[in-house]
């Protein structure tokens, strides 16, 4: 089982928020973690959008709109990513990004579509 | 402001060595404030981690590559190299440099800048 799983796909309309999760393989509390998250749009570099630990341990990435951010679900033992106010621009690739076990992990990510 | 571009062959042979370096620019590789990190991506496909170090040596790799890796650093052209041996077409991928905000002498946060990458394709 992977150590980060996100959905493959997701879809809302612009305007609407969008919840975006990476879920952690069960055995690993999401509590302690870091989780990051990048964009990737296509023929481009990943951009580094923020990190997330907890409400009062976390940071935007330079330039990057409030409207994206972040939390977690300790139900789902997950870590999500929220953007509001979705805008055609926000259609891209997502990838959440852990420390485990002394290496980065990435999840498979979630491609997001805005229509 | 910083920026890393990636230079790297294109093309390389199955079973030799891929060598990628990556420039940094808008400020030092010399600054115990961040460590220097790789990461690939295979054509359609998502993100792996290769490693990462630091300017005085410090290196994590990945497990996975961890036998077939070697990073290293000039700081006199401000710069850092990835070199991976034995390659596949498996290793086929756009490689990315990017940069690691400093925890402390030994840890560092995730990536928050990255190179454009350099595409490589290994073929004989």
């Amino acid at each position: 089982q992977a150590v980060l799983t996100q959905p493959s796909s997701l879809s809302a309309s612009p305007g609407a928020s969008a919840s975006l999760t990476c879920t952690l393989r069960s055995g690993i509390n999401v509590g302690t973690y870091w989780i990051y998250w990048y964009q990737q749009k296509p023929g481009s570099p990943p951009q580094y959008l923020l990190r997330y630990k907890s409400d009062s341990d976390k940071k935007q990435g330079s330039g990057v709109p409030s409207r994206f951010s972040g939390s977690k679900d300790a139900s789902a033992n997950a870590g999500i990513l929220l953007i509001s106010g979705l805008q055609s621009e926000d259609e891209a690739d997502y990838y959440c990004l852990t420390w485990h076990s002394g290496a980065w992990v990435f999840g498979g990510g979630t491609k997001l579509t805005v229509l | 402001q910083l920026q890393l571009q990636e230079s790297g062959p294109g093309l390389v042979k199955p079973s030799e060595t891929l060598s990628v370096s990556c420039n940094v620019s808008g400020g030092s590789i010399s600054s115990s404030d961040y460590f220097w990190g790789w990461i690939r991506q295979p054509p359609g496909r998502g993100l792996e981690w290769i490693g990462t170090m630091s300017y005085i040596g410090t290196t994590h790799y990945s497990p996975s590559l961890k036998s077939r890796v070697a990073l290293s650093v000039d700081t006199s052209k401000n710069q850092f190299y990835l070199k991976l041996n034995s390659v596949t077409a498996a290793d086929a991928a756009v490689y990315y440099c990017a940069r690691h905000e400093a925890v402390s002498a030994t840890g560092y946060y995730g990536m928050d800048v990255w190179g454009q990458g350099t595409t490589v394709t290994v073929s004989s």
